[in-house]
Parts: C-alpha cells; structure tokens; sequence
C-alpha cells in the first residue's frame, strides 16, 4: 500500500545548526513534492515545491532535495533560529488528479 | 495573495445537531477545494475534493452523507457536518486550488476546531 513516512517525531536542535527533515515513500512515483509548515492551532503554509526532474530547489535558509530513485526526499533549514520551530509536512502528488497526500509531520524545535 | 479564510474557527455544538463550516478564496478563483480532518499531533487526512459545480469526490471510508460538501462558486465551498456525534470532534482543515494552476501551491485556510458535546 501507499505509505509516505517522516523519519521522526520530533527533532530537537541546538540555535545556528542545520536541521535536516526526511520525507520517505513507497509505492508511490510522484511528479511532484511540496512542504509545509504548520503551526499549531493554524492551517499549513506553502514552503517549497519540487519537481521529479529536480534534483534539488533552494529558497534563503531552506533547501530541499528530491531523491526518485530512493524515494525520499531531504529538507533543510540552514542557521536554524527559535522562530523556525514548528510542524514541517511533506505532500507527494498523487498523479495527475491535483490531489496531495500529507505525510506524517515532523514537530522540529529550535533551542535557544 | 493567495488569501483563504475559513469559518468559524471554532464551534461547539450538541451531539445530534449539524454545524455548517466555510472556506472561502478571498483574492482568487478556485475550481478545486480541499477538505482535510486533523487529529491531535498526527498529519492531514483528505476527506474530499470538491469541485466547483459538481459531486464532491470522498476519499475512502469517509460518509458522504455525513460530510455533506457544497462548491456552489469558484470562492466557496462549505462542509455540513450532519447529525455530529462526539467522535466527529477534530480540526477540519480547507485547502483552495488557484483556477488552472495545476500544481502550484495549496492555499489553506486557518482551520475550524469542532468539538461535539
């Protein structure tokens, strides 16, 4: 069955770092990946989309790649700041119907 | 741009009672709307996908007798929760689709917290 997985919970990291999100997929062949962030209480806002035929897409601090073959994809926030802290989800297109289907959430915090 | 807003943004209701929730695209056109369900600290579920002037399509194992789905105009799509029962009492979540903009992004609206007594 389709199942798409982000590699944890909860991710917990020092101010300055880098975090690094893992989006993963099975049985799925998505022409495009999109992330989200969601704060709580709020609906998601759109960060960055990526296409199958690129193999990676930057916008400032964020960084996204885009793995067909493994079937993942990697999210990275550069000189993470507290601000930062919140839910990141990843959405595959389902396709050609327009539809996304969510993953599970990454609740990512940024220690001052 | 890109404004959607939904309403209310929170509702309490009796059990057996039906509460009607609205997303509304305030500066664009969309053909397709989203309706998702959220539970506490788990991810978006799509409920439908409701297109302007047609049959809302339901994901699997989601009533649509009992999420009734209305998309009269290309601003407004609304979701009646019929008969609401305490189980029914989540975070419904609307997304909006720009008209012929396959694939950019979705535009969500704030959420509705429903809680059934």
């Amino acid at each position: 069955s389709q199942k798409i997985e982000q590699n944890s919970e909860a991710l917990n990291i020092q101010e300055g770092k880098t975090a690094t999100l893992t989006c993963n997929y099975t049985n799925y062949s998505p022409a495009y990946l999109q992330w989200y962030r969601q704060d709580p209480g709020r609906g998601p806002v759109f960060l960055l989309l990526i296409r199958e035929n690129e193999k990676e897409k930057r916008k400032e601090r964020l960084k996204v790649t885009f793995d067909t073959t493994l079937k993942q994809s990697l999210f990275h926030i550069t000189a993470s700041q507290p601000a930062d802290s919140a839910t990141y989800l990843c959405a595959l297109e389902t396709s050609g119907t327009y539809k996304y289907i969510f993953g599970t959430g990454t609740r990512l915090k940024v220690l001052a | 741009g890109a404004v959607v807003s939904q309403h209310p943004s929170r509702v309490i209701c009796k059990s057996g009672t039906s509460v009607k929730i609205e997303c509304r695209s305030l500066d664009f056109q969309a053909t397709t709307m989203f309706w998702y369900r959220q539970f506490p600290k788990k991810s978006l579920m799509l409920m439908a996908t409701s297109n302007e002037g047609s049959k809302a399509t339901y994901e699997q194992g989601v009533e649509k007798d009992k999420f009734l789905i209305n998309h009269a105009s290309l601003t407004l799509s609304t979701l009646t929760v019929t008969s609401a029962h305490p189980e029914d009492s989540s975070f419904y979540i609307c997304s909006a689709a720009p008209r012929g903009a396959y694939n950019s992004p979705l535009h969500f609206g704030n959420g509705t917290r429903l809680t059934v007594t």
